[in-house]
């Protein structure tokens, strides 16, 4: 299995300013015949089923604000959220589809400090 | 717009089976891959299996042969079955769409969830 590691495990950050999430996979997924990550990024509000925001690696979802942003290759992984607003609070995880047994980091929460 | 609608019951006795069906409104579903995922309550995420339309399935060995998914195209349904449920499989049940033709494919629609709890 691929283990996905996130760090850290909760954060909080003043409105306006940028929140980091790392995410570390136990093994590259990198593609080398296409040179892609398959790496996603989601978040989660409570209550609500996850939300796919970033997907390989680096490419926004349709819809999903541009302060969101994706980056990484091979086994490190970044999730910079620019501007925190209010409607950001919520778990963030990452989530590897190399391997067809999907795994998923164990989420981060985001606070407003 | 793609909508995910699932349904089940939400409570369980020890050694029962779960069973989840979760129906798919708008967009296409031959092609896709159609997953299940389960959270246990305050925990993070555990991808469960996937099948497509030719009924090709994928498991998670760690449930250790107790899950079956079954696809139903006509309907555009597919389901969940695990059987012997214990309290360790409470959690919240999520169905969603993978890739189109293509397993390796993020999840881009998930079902609203739905909370199993097993207990005697």
């Amino acid at each position: 299995d691929i283990v996905m590691t996130q760090s850290p495990d909760s954060l909080a950050v003043s409105l306006g300013e940028r929140a980091t999430i790392n995410c570390k996979s136990s093994q590259s997924v990198l593609y080398d015949s296409n040179n892609k990550n398959y790496l996603a990024w989601y978040q989660q509000k409570p209550g609500q089923p996850p939300k796919l925001l970033i997907y390989w690696a680096s490419t926004r979802q349709s819809g999903v604000p541009d302060r969101f942003s994706g980056s990484g290759s091979g086994t490190d992984f970044t999730l910079t959220i620019n501007s925190l607003q209010a409607e950001d609070v919520a778990v963030y995880y990452c989530q590897q589809y190399y391997s067809t047994l999907f795994t998923f980091g164990p989420g981060t929460k985001v606070n407003i400090k | 717009q793609v909508q995910l609608q699932q349904w089940g019951a939400g409570l369980l006795k020890p050694s029962e089976t779960l069973s989840l069906t979760c129906a798919v409104f708008g967009g296409s579903f031959s092609g896709y891959y159609w997953s299940w995922i389960r959270q246990p309550p305050g925990k993070g995420l555990e991808w469960i299996g996937d099948i497509n339309h030719s009924r090709n399935t994928n498991y998670n060995p760690s449930l250790k042969g107790r899950v079956t998914i079954s696809v139903d195209t006509s309907n555009k349904q597919f389901s969940l079955k695990l059987t012997s449920v214990t309290a360790a499989d409470t959690a919240v049940y999520y169905c969603a769409r993978g890739g189109r033709y293509s397993r390796l494919a993020p999840i881009d629609y998930w079902g609203q969830g739905t909370l199993v709890t097993v207990s005697s």
